[in-house]
C-alpha cells in the first residue's frame, strides 16, 4: 500500500515560470517530509525538507508547503531553469527508521 | 571519497546466481540504509543499520536477501539464487543520525547498483 503518492508522473514547464510538484500521504503519523531530486544514472540528492510543526520552508528558488489537514505537500520552483529537469521524489518519515518515497514526478523545463 | 560509493555500478546475473553489492557510506555516518528501486517506482526500504547493528530488516522481500555491516562502515547486500523479479536499482544511503528517528536528518544516496537478472 503506497503511503506517499505522487499522482503526476510528469510535468512540463516553460523556463522562467513556476513549477509545482504535488505529493499526498495517507499516514497521519508522518511528521517529517523531504524532497529529493534525481538525475539519470545518479542517486537521489536532497533538495529541501519540512517538519510538521511548520507549513512552509523556503530555500532560494525552492519552497515546500505542507498542509497537514489535507495530508498534502507541494514543492514550488520559481523561476524554473532547464537544469531543474529531473525526477523529483517526495519522502516522509514517522520518526522511525524509514523514509517512505513516492513514485516520482519527471519535470521537464523547456528553454 | 566524500560521498556514498556503491559497486559494482552494473551487474548482470543469470537466474539462480548469487550476487553481492557493496556500499561505502560517508565516513562517520552512523546510519546506513538499503533501498530497492524498480523501474518507474520510488525507492522502497529494505533494511537499516545503526553502526554494525541491523535494527530493521522488515523490507527485505525474502530470505534470499541478506545484508551485513560487520564493522559499522562498509555494508554488503547479498542476494542468493537471484530471480528475474530481483532486477532493480539497489540504492545505499547513509546519514549522520545515530540515535534513531529521522527528524531533521537527510539521507545521502549513492549512485546505485543496477542489477539485471536474465
Amino acid at each position: 500500500d503506497q503511503q506517499v503518492k505522487q499522482n503526476s508522473p510528469s510535468l512540463s514547464v516553460q523556463e522562467g515560470r513556476i513549477s509545482i510538484l504535488n505529493c499526498d500521504y495517507t499516514n497521519s503519523m508522518f511528521d517529517y517530509f523531504l524532497w529529493y531530486k534525481k538525475y539519470p544514472a545518479e542517486g537521489p540528492t536532497f533538495l529541501i525538507s519540512i517538519s510538521s510543526i511548520k507549513d512552509k520552508n523556503e530555500d532560494g528558488r525552492f519552497t515546500v508547503f505542507l498542509n497537514k489537514s489535507a495530508k498534502h505537500l507541494s514543492l514550488h520552483i520559481v523561476p524554473s531553469q532547464p537544469g531543474d529537469s529531473a525526477v523529483y521524489f517526495c519522502a516522509a518519515s514517522d520518526l522511525g527508521n524509514q523514509f517512505y518515497f513516492g513514485t516520482g514526478t519527471s519535470l521537464t523545463v523547456i528553454p | 571519497g566524500a560521498g556514498v560509493s556503491q559497486s559494482p555500478r552494473y551487474k548482470v546475473a543469470k537466474r539462480g546466481q548469487d550476487v553481492a553489492l557493496r556500499c561505502d557510506p560517508i565516513s562517520g555516518h552512523v546510519s546506513l540504509f538499503w533501498y530497492q528501486q524498480a523501474l518507474g517506482q520510488g525507492p522502497e526500504f529494505l533494511t537499516y543499520f545503526q553502526n554494525e547493528a541491523q535494527l530493521d530488516k522488515s523490507g527485505l522481500p525474502s530470505d534470499r536477501f541478506f545484508a551485513e555491516r560487520p564493522e559499522g562502515s562498509v555494508s554488503t547486500l547479498k542476494i542468493q539464487r537471484t530471480q528475474q523479479e530481483d532486477s532493480a536499482v539497489y540504492l545505499c544511503a547513509s546519514s549522520l543520525a545515530g540515535t534513531g528517528g529521522l527528524v531533521n536528518e537527510k539521507l545521502f544516496f549513492g549512485s546505485g547498483t543496477q542489477l539485471s537478472v536474465l
